[in-house]
């Protein structure tokens, strides 16, 4: 069955440092990978889309990584900010012809000053 | 900036009650979600929408149902709620078209089941 993998464990990391969050899948070949910020008792704010045919988005202090061989995908947030402490998910399209997705559990990060 | 607002923010209500939630998008949206978010578990889908009048299952469709007379509108139903549907549940909406787009998130009901 399809599968995606969120590191369960919370990344601890300091002020200024870069983030890296990894999504990992398999038994399945996504057109698009999506990132989403998640902050306690709210819904997910979408951040970042990337195509299956795309290596790496950025957006301002956001970048994405997408490796359909390895079927992961990296997620990274330089210079972080303790306003950064959130959790993130990342979702596939594992369904073919609807526009639905599937969400990994999320990683929680926390910034500490 | 698309707007998803959701009926209640947090929901107390008795086994055997029958519930409603409900979700209104702004931004004229094909496509509306109800998913609910359990720690440890992750968001699942529970049915979603492509246009009015239509519904699909998503992955744990039991125990609910839901209704899309308009197009803004989705509304999630428990008929007959028990103390395992206590969660939290997110309504989404997202365009239509060829390719999968990113979903707006509304900000999420806290049902308590008693």
């Amino acid at each position: 069955s399809q599968k995606i993998e969120q590191n369960s464990e919370a990344l601890n990391i300091q002020e200024g440092k870069t983030a890296t969050l990894t999504c990992n899948y398999t038994n399945y070949s996504p057109a698009y990978l999506q990132w989403y910020r998640q902050d306690p008792g709210r819904g997910p704010v979408f951040l970042l889309l990337i195509r299956e045919n795309e290596k790496e988005k950025r957006k301002e202090r956001l970048k994405v990584t997408f490796d359909t061989t390895l079927k992961q995908s990296l997620f990274h947030i330089t210079a972080s900010q303790p306003a950064d402490s959130a959790t993130y998910l990342c979702a596939l399209d594992l369904y073919s012809g609807y526009s639905t997705l599937t969400f990994g559990k999320g990683t929680m990060l926390l910034v500490s000053p | 900036d698309v707007k998803v607002t959701q009926s209640s923010r947090y929901l107390v209500k008795r086994t055997g009650e029958k519930v409603f939630l409900e979700c209104v998008q702004d931004m004229d949206h094909e496509n509306m979600f109800w998913y609910r978010q359990d720690p440890g578990l992750g968001l699942r889908l529970i049915y979603f929408s492509y246009d009015v009048k239509m519904k699909e299952k998503g992955d744990i469709p039991e125990g609910y149902s839901v209704s899309r007379e308009k197009k803004e509108r989705f509304s999630l139903i428990l008929e007959s709620a028990s103390t395992n549907q206590t969660s939290m549940y997110l309504c989404a909406s997202s365009l239509e078209g060829l390719k999968v787009r990113e979903q707006y998130f509304g900000p999420g009901t806290r049902l308590t089941v008693t």
